[in-house]
């Protein structure tokens, strides 16, 4: 159980144009999921926190307009990169906070997708 | 001073051998303490989970929480080559995670 999938796993885009990059959690509901963008051999920085049914919570220095995160259902969420330079060029890993009662487990675990590498050329 | 601090490595280490992994931490508001195995260019995989201070035995994964000196630890018994990843540690505050950078670990055959 806990698995959470991402789509695409890798896209390579032009600069100026947008990406969308779906994380869905596959057999459990999360009010709750998280955006985290990781760079070569450093860990996983936090972008934004995403609640099904409200906006989202973003991080200092995160811009919220250039990084657009929906989140219309119990188990989808996605982030569209607008505009996308080379500088966003990076791996992109969601997770999602299982229900609270619905699974069992704990509200503070989280569990990860397999990631997204974005390649702005 | 970063909230959690984890040496990077890397960290390689004959097979069947036992392995260390250590965190440090400055905020004591933390209270739930998890271990994390990441694959290259691979999401993270949840190893191990601990509320508060204590141990916790998962096969031959052990995490230790020290919340008095702000340290945990997670051993790797008899190591494989197949445990050869970056290992994670993350913390909690408000449901928040705040990782560390990770140590990388080579688990030679």
């Amino acid at each position: 159980g806990a698995v959470v999938s991402q789509h695409p796993s890798r896209v390579i885009c032009k600069s100026g144009t947008s990406v969308k990059i779906e994380c869905r959690s596959l057999d459990f509901q999360a009010t709750t999921m998280f955006w985290y963008r990781q760079f070569p051999k450093q860990s996983l920085m936090l972008m934004a926190t995403s609640n099904e049914g409200s906006k989202a919570t973003y991080e200092q220095g995160v811009e919220k307009d250039k990084f657009l995160i929906n989140h219309a259902s119990l188990t989808l969420s996605t982030l569209t990169v607008t505009s996308a330079h080379p500088e966003d060029s990076s791996f992109y890993i969601c997770s999602a906070e299982p229900l609270s009662g619905t699974s069992g487990r704990s509200s503070y675990e989280q569990y990860f997708g397999p990631g997204t590498r974005l390649t702005v050329t | 001073q970063k909230e959690v601090e984890q040496d990077p490595g890397p960290l390689s280490v004959p097979e069947g051998a036992i392995v260390s992994l250590n965190c440090t931490y400055s905020n004591s508001a933390f209270q739930y303490f998890m271990w994390y195995r990441q694959y290259s260019r691979k999401g993270p995989e949840l190893l191990m989970y601990t509320y508060s201070s204590g141990n916790k035995e998962d096969g031959r994964f052990t995490a230790q929480v020290d919340k008095s000196s702000k340290y945990i630890s997670l051993f790797i018994r008899d190591s494989q080559p197949s445990d050869s990843a970056t290992y994670l540690c993350a913390m909690s505050e408000g449901g928040k995670l705040i990782f560390g950078q990770g140590t990388e670990l080579s688990v030679k055959p």
